[in-house]
């Protein structure tokens, strides 16, 4: 069974740059026809994808933050990462890391990490 | 970013029948068979309960099924019971960037 961890800090300052971490258990994150995502959603609003990063370290990301998210990979530690920078109060929200399946189905996912931005 | 329109809640009885919709548009739910449905209990992480419409993942109780019409999907849960109680999602895979677009959620209370 594939376990997703998040972690990282709960409080970022406003304009710096929000940092998780997603640890990947029971399956590795450089095989298999699997994608690596981070979805989040803010308090009362929908779900929002943020980007997805492939075994071979490709990533694609949403284009309404492309301009500020990177999301990277280390295989060693069987981990993935993403980075938002010059946050602001709309980026406080709940972040989930996911593995994504040929490109289509979330079939696994983190608990969930609560990231508040303070100003 | 257009979102997936969900009703609020739903509530039924134990034993009864519930029906979420997940409405979209013609770059998504009624482009694509990919719609998704994930369950999520408060604190944990989501749970993918049926995928490409119909599918149920291995270990998902048969009483939850899924459908599609046109631009609209949906999620019945046959026989409701307590543990079914929660938040329902459904996902849409996307004609263009960004790729995959979620509702907003559905309450479901079993009374």
């Amino acid at each position: 069974q594939v376990q997703l961890q998040e972690s990282g800090p709960g409080l970022v300052q406003a304009a710096q740059t929000l940092s998780l971490t997603c640890t990947v258990s029971g399956g590795s994150i450089s095989s298999g026809n699997y994608y690596w995502s981070w979805i989040r959603q803010p308090a009362g609003k929908e779900l929002e994808w943020m980007g997805r990063i492939y075994s071979s370290g490709a990533a694609i990301y949403n284009p309404f933050l492309e301009t500020r998210v990177a999301i990277s990979r280390d295989s060693s530690k069987n981990q993935f990462s993403l980075h938002l920078s010059s946050v602001t109060a709309a980026d406080t929200a709940v972040y989930y890391c996911a593995r994504l399946v040929s490109t289509l189905i979330f079939d696994f996912w983190g608990q969930g990490i609560l990231v508040t931005v303070s100003s | 970013q257009s979102a997936l329109t969900q009703p609020r809640s739903v509530s039924g009885s134990p034993g009864q029948s519930v029906t979420i919709s997940c409405t979209g548009t013609s770059t998504d739910v009624d482009a694509y068979n990919f719609v998704s449905w994930y369950q999520h209990h408060p604190g944990k992480a989501p749970k993918l309960i049926i995928y490409a419409i119909t599918q149920r993942p291995s270990g998902v109780p048969s009483r939850f099924s899924g459908s599609k019409s046109g631009d609209t999907a949906s999620l019945t849960i046959s026989g409701l019971q307590a543990e079914d109680e929660g938040d329902y999602y459904c996902c849409s895979f996307r004609s263009t960037n960004p790729y995959y677009v979620f509702g907003p959620g559905t309450e479901v209370t079993v009374l």
